[in-house]
Parts: C-alpha cells; sequence; structure tokens
C-alpha cells in the first residue's frame, strides 16, 4: 500500500520568507512523487514532480521540492513567498510498481498563508 | 494549454436519482482518471481508465458506480442511485498518449455534487 504524510495542516509564513511544506510517503518500489495546488473553488494545478535524476526538482511559480530517499521525504519549497502563493498543498505518491491503474495517492493537505 | 474540462460546476441531486458527471480530457491523452474530494478531507482515488476498459479502481468504486468514453471526445461517471455519502468534489484527471509520458495527470475544475 502507498501512502503520504502531510504533518502540518497550516503553514504560515510572512512575504518574502523563505517557506516549506512537508510531505513523507510511504511506497512499494521507487516513488513518482507529485505536488499539486488548490486554489479555492479551483481543481488541482500541477506544480511539480520527482521521477528519477537530480533530487532537487524545480516547478511552476518559483516552487522547488527536494527528494531524499533516505527519509522518504519530499518537502516542497520556495525561497521568497508571495502573498498569492496562499492556498491548499497536496502532496501525492505513486508507486512505480503499480500496473496499469497510475492510481495517484494524495496527503492530506497542508494550507498556506502568506501574509504581508 | 489545453486543459481538462468538467460539465456540469455543481450538480444537486435528490438521494436515490442517478447522476452522470461529465469531463472532457486533454484530447490527445489516453489514460483516464476519476478522483473524489469529500468536503474537508483528502482527494481520493476511484477509478482509472484506459483503451475503454477500467485498469483499476478502489474500494470506493462499488456497484453504484461507472465509466464511460461514449466518444472519442467525453469520459463520464454515472452514479446510479445516489446516496448522501456521494456528495463530494468529483475531480476527471487525464495523462498521457502515444509519445507523451503518462506521469503526470491534469486535473479538471471539478464537479461539486450534493445529495439531499
Amino acid at each position: 500500500a502507498q501512502s503520504v504524510a502531510q504533518p502540518e495542516d497550516q503553514v504560515n509564513v510572512a512575504e518574502g520568507n523563505p517557506l516549506t511544506v512537508k510531505c513523507t510517503y510511504s511506497v512499494s518500489g521507487n516513488p513518482y512523487l507529485f505536488w499539486y495546488v488548490q486554489y479555492p473553488n479551483r481543481g488541482l494545478q500541477f506544480l511539480l514532480k520527482y521521477i528519477t535524476g537530480d533530487n532537487l526538482v524545480k516547478g511552476s511559480y518559483g516552487f522547488e521540492a527536494e527528494f531524499n530517499k533516505s527519509q522518504t521525504s519530499f518537502h516542497l519549497k520556495k525561497p521568497s513567498a508571495l502573498v498569492s502563493d496562499s492556498a491548499l498543498y497536496f502532496c501525492a505518491v505513486r508507486s512505480i510498481l503499480t500496473g496499469g491503474g497510475n492510481k495517484l495517492t494524495f496527503g492530506t493537505g497542508t494550507q498556506l498563508k502568506v501574509e504581508l | 494549454e489545453p486543459e481538462v474540462t468538467q460539465t456540469p460546476s455543481h450538480q444537486v441531486t435528490q438521494m436515490g436519482q442517478e447522476v452522470i458527471l461529465r469531463c472532457v480530457p486533454i484530447s490527445n491523452h489516453l489514460y483516464f482518471y476519476w478522483y473524489r474530494q469529500i468536503l474537508g478531507q483528502k482527494v481520493e482515488f476511484l477509478v482509472s481508465f484506459y483503451n475503454n476498459e477500467i485498469s483499476e479502481k478502489s474500494e470506493i468504486f462499488d456497484d453504484q458506480f461507472s465509466v464511460e468514453r461514449p466518444d472519442g471526445s467525453n469520459f463520464t461517471l454515472k452514479i446510479r442511485s445516489t446516496k448522501l455519502e456521494d456528495s463530494a468534489m468529483y475531480f476527471c484527471a487525464s495523462s498521457g498518449g502515444s509519445g507523451i509520458s503518462t506521469d503526470t495527470q491534469y486535473f479538471g475544475p471539478g464537479t461539486r455534487l450534493t445529495v439531499l
């Protein structure tokens, strides 16, 4: 079985400060890892993914994430937060061992609040 | 930029009624998915569909649910006899195709289903 943990329900950060949203995962085999963002009354927007290669992946809107296999983590980061980054962030995992289903398992989400 | 679309944006129905939620995946994608998000909870996988058949389904996806690709563009989720607990946001997603990575799933804006 695959699972994702996002230990923080909410993260508050001041605009201009760096932000980190934490994610740990459990999966059989090597993982495919994803971050999605959800704005109010909107769908899930893809931010970035780790499939293989460099452990630091860069995505949309200046976000990046670092894959750490030993700690089974995939934390989302941004060097300088913007008020417009305020949204609900979901981490998701998929095993490369998955059959044709490609099922994604999501975490519970972390509400990011960036204040002036 | 191509995107997944869903109709209607909001569906209200009486318990026991049948509903059909519609999705138009990204045009050259071949893998299709339905997920749901009960208010305040995490996004849950329902079913994946490829080559006109179900690839994988969750335990949520019981005999009351069915999916269909009735033509070359639409992908539908039918709930035969709705229950109160079916009230949720339903997301359609699509990924991959000929020569295109299947890694990333792109989500539609969702249909909010309210069962009274």
